[in-house]
C-alpha cells in the first residue's frame, strides 16, 4: 500500500520558519495537500493542491513540491501554529495520510 | 456553511459492531462532487482513513479495515453512517466525518465534523 512519510516532530523558535516535508514514491506525479490539527480540534485544511492555500488560512503558510517530496513552509511562525501537521495524497482511489509531523515552538 | 454532525454510541463493547451517522447540513450529500468520508485518529496517534462513499451508494474502503466496513448513505435525510464490526480496544478513536472532493485534483477533505469519541471496553 501506498505510504507517506513524515518526520515525527520539528521545533521551530517563534518569528522563525518552520519547514515541514512529506515524502512518498511517486508523489511528484500526484498531489499533495496539508492539515493542521491542535489537540481537541478537528483537522483544518491549510494546503491543497500543493501549493494552493484556502481562503482564512494566513498567508505565511505555504506549499511547494520538488520531485517526490511536499514541503508546508510556515514563515515568520507563531505560538498559535503549534500542532500536528499531516501530509495527503491520492493513491487508487484511496486516501493516505502521513504520519504526521508535531511542530514544536519553542 | 456546510456542517457535518457525527452522532452514536460512546461506548462498544468488545467484538460488537461500533455505529456511526453523519448528518450533513447546509449542503446536499446529493452531489457528484464530493464524497462522505470517515477518518479515525486513536489516542496519540495519526489520522487513519477509514472509507469513503458517493451519493449513489460507492464505497472505497482503507485495506486494512475493508472486512470489518459497511458505509451507507440515505439521500433523503441527507446522512451517511459507517459500521464497524468485531471492534477491539484498538478501535477506540475519535471518529471524524468529513468532506471529501471526488473529481481529479480535488481529493482532500474541506470539511470536517467535530468528531466524536468512541471507546471499546466491556
Amino acid at each position: 500500500s501506498y505510504e507517506l512519510t513524515q518526520l515525527p516532530s520539528v521545533s521551530v523558535s517563534p518569528g522563525q520558519a518552520a519547514s515541514i516535508t512529506c515524502s512518498g514514491d511517486k508523489l511528484g506525479e500526484k498531489l499533495a495537500c496539508w492539515y493542521q490539527k491542535r489537540p481537541g480540534q478537528s483537522p483544518v485544511l491549510v494546503i491543497y493542491q500543493d501549493d494552493k492555500r484556502p481562503s482564512g488560512i494566513p498567508e505565511r503558510f505555504s506549499g511547494a513540491k520538488s520531485g517526490n517530496t511536499a514541503t508546508l513552509t510556515i514563515s515568520g511562525t507563531q505560538a498559535m501554529d503549534e500542532a500536528d501537521y499531516y501530509c495527503q495524497a491520492w493513491d487508487s482511489s484511496t486516501v493516505v495520510f502521513g504520519g504526521g509531523t508535531k511542530l514544536t515552538v519553542l | 456553511q456546510l456542517q457535518l454532525q457525527e452522532s452514536g454510541p460512546g461506548l462498544v463493547k468488545p467484538s460488537e459492531t461500533l455505529s456511526l451517522t453523519c448528518t450533513v447540513s447546509g449542503g446536499s450529500i446529493n452531489s457528484k462532487s464530493y464524497y462522505g468520508a470517515w477518518v479515525r485518529q486513536p489516542p496519540g496517534k495519526g489520522l487513519e482513513w477509514i472509507g469513503s462513499i458517493y451519493y449513489s451508494g460507492i464505497t472505497y474502503f482503507n485495506p486494512s479495515l475493508e472486512s470489518r466496513i459497511t458505509m451507507s448513505v440515505d439521500k433523503s435525510k441527507n446522512q451517511f453512517s459507517l459500521r464497524l464490526s468485531s471492534v477491539t480496544a484498538a478501535d477506540t478513536a475519535v471518529y471524524y466525518c468529513a468532506r471529501l472532493g471526488a473529481t481529479s485534483g480535488k481529493y482532500f477533505f474541506d470539511s470536517w465534523g467535530q468528531g466524536t469519541l468512541v471507546t471499546v471496553s466491556s
